[in-house]
């Protein structure tokens, strides 16, 4: 089984502009969870999307947000970046949500100058 | 406050030697996780628990939730164990992970 995949891997942006990262789970599995880490906060939850709808969500401002499609491929959209979000973006799946396994990606690194 | 707190931050230790790095968190759970993460960002689930004990090889985990604490163990370390463990848990009532700072280990040959 193919495991859990995140594009693009690593992405420069500029102060002001827009990103979409993406995720998809492994197969068969419905949930998909989006964190940030960065050295100063450590690993932060951000939202949780199972069956396309959002489950929970973390304390970060609404210019984060997602989404999920039918085939559980999940994006996470920041608009308006600012230089404290560059950091690690991770998304993990799981057969059913939390109280289950949770499969983590290899990771998107966001750099904003 | 809802925190997870993990010790020794930062663990050196030579290859061989038996490891332990702590977690403790505040309330009750519905599931605590021992994560790994190696340079360059990729995290590894080794296990979930919510009671007892696991074991997969040379790695141990167990929970005393009584005492809100989990310790996870290595035998017989290796250069190769050498990561950043995490701990993360799931309160009851609120789904989702809550992480710990992280315990930076380092096996020396």
């Amino acid at each position: 089984k193919a495991g859990v995949t995140q594009t693009p891997r690593y992405l420069i942006k500029t102060r002001g502009q827009q990103v979409t990262l993406s995720c998809s789970p492994i197969s068969g599995h419905r949930s998909v969870s989006w964190y940030q880490q960065t050295p100063g906060q450590g690993l932060q939850f951000l939202f949780e999307y199972f069956s396309e709808t959002q489950r929970n969500k973390g304390n970060f401002p609404g210019r984060f947000s997602g989404r999920q499609f039918s085939n559980s491929r999940s994006e996470m959209n920041v608009s308006t970046l600012e230089l404290g979000d560059s950091a690690l973006y991770l998304c993990a799946s799981s057969s059913l949500g939390f109280g289950y396994e949770q499969y983590f990606g290899p990771g998107t690194r966001l750099t904003v100058t | 406050k809802n925190e997870v707190e993990q010790s020794p931050q930062n663990l050196t230790a030579q290859e061989g030697e038996f490891i332990t790095i702590n977690c403790s968190y505040s309330v009750g759970i519905s599931a605590l996780h021992w994560l790994q993460q190696h340079p360059g960002g990729g995290i590894v689930s080794l296990f979930m628990l919510s009671s007892g004990k696991k074991k997969h090889g040379r790695l141990i985990a167990t929970i005393n939730i009584q005492e809100k604490h989990s310790s996870l163990h290595i035998t017989a370390s290796h250069p190769r164990d050498s990561a950043v463990y995490i701990c993360a848990v799931e309160y009851f009532g609120n789904e989702k992970l809550t992480f710990g700072t992280g315990t930076r280990l380092t096996i020396i040959p």
